[in-house]
């Protein structure tokens, strides 16, 4: 049962464009939503969180979007840079701090 | 300020052995999760310790199982080991249950043979 998923595996941009970033979860449980990046051999590293009290929160280049009722959040990059070359996982916990439950990740590529 | 830090980096075992892996949490920090990430997919939740106890367990076997310090490191101790258990181990850190972000190490890359 797979809780958290990201349906695209992989997505290409231009670089300077907007990389938009999607998840969608099944657990109502659910309250709180990060989303992490991921180099090669290197563990996740923290991008930005939103609690689910709140629909947008915003980090500079960054900005996640929470849509509960859909049961979807999504994750958009302005502007995007080749650096922001990774995989992208999606995670969700019942509490803050709680155990995560990721989704499958997406390999986002920004090309100069 | 030193983060997550794991050890060691690779390891390669043969089937049915024992192994123990390390994590030391960012400092301040005292809480610790482990998380398996087998290729392809994302990470998924082994168990999580506070005050020296495990508090939340994912659907893993008794095989696995971990230990927390005094000084709020821990190791993750997998035993019987099968081909199926080569992956990545990540450990994660929080600074109080329940209320922070979890900051991940690097991760132990296991391989079973």
């Amino acid at each position: 049962d797979q809780q958290v998923k990201q349906n695209s595996p992989s997505l290409s941009v231009q670089e300077g464009r907007i990389s938009i970033l999607n998840c969608d979860y099944t657990n109502s449980m659910f309250d709180y939503f990060l989303w992490y990046k991921k180099y090669p051999a290197e563990g996740p590293t923290f991008l930005i969180s939103i609690s689910s009290i709140k629909d947008k929160n915003e980090d500079g280049r960054f900005t996640v979007f929470l849509n509960k009722s859909a049961k979807h959040l999504s994750l958009h990059i302005v502007p995007s840079q080749p650096g922001d070359s990774a995989v992208y996982f999606c995670a969700a916990s019942e509490t803050s701090g709680s155990r995560l439950t990721f989704g499958e990740g997406t390999q986002l590529t920004v090309n100069p | 300020d030193a983060g997550v830090t794991q050890s060691p980096t690779h390891l390669i075992k043969t089937r049915g052995q024992q192994v123990t892996l390390r994590c030391s949490p960012k400092s301040g920090h005292d809480t610790v999760s482990w998380y398996q990430q087998a290729l392809g997919q994302g990470p998924q939740f082994i168990f999580q310790y506070y005050e020296e106890e495990e508090r939340q367990r994912g659907n893993f076997p008794d095989r696995f199982s971990g230990h927390q310090f005094p000084n709020y490191s821990s190791e993750l101790n997998v035993n019987a080991l099968l081909l199926g258990d080569s992956a990545l181990y990540l450990c994660a850190s929080s600074l109080a249950f329940g209320l922070d972000t979890q900051y991940f190490g690097p991760g132990t890359r296991l391989t079973v043979l």
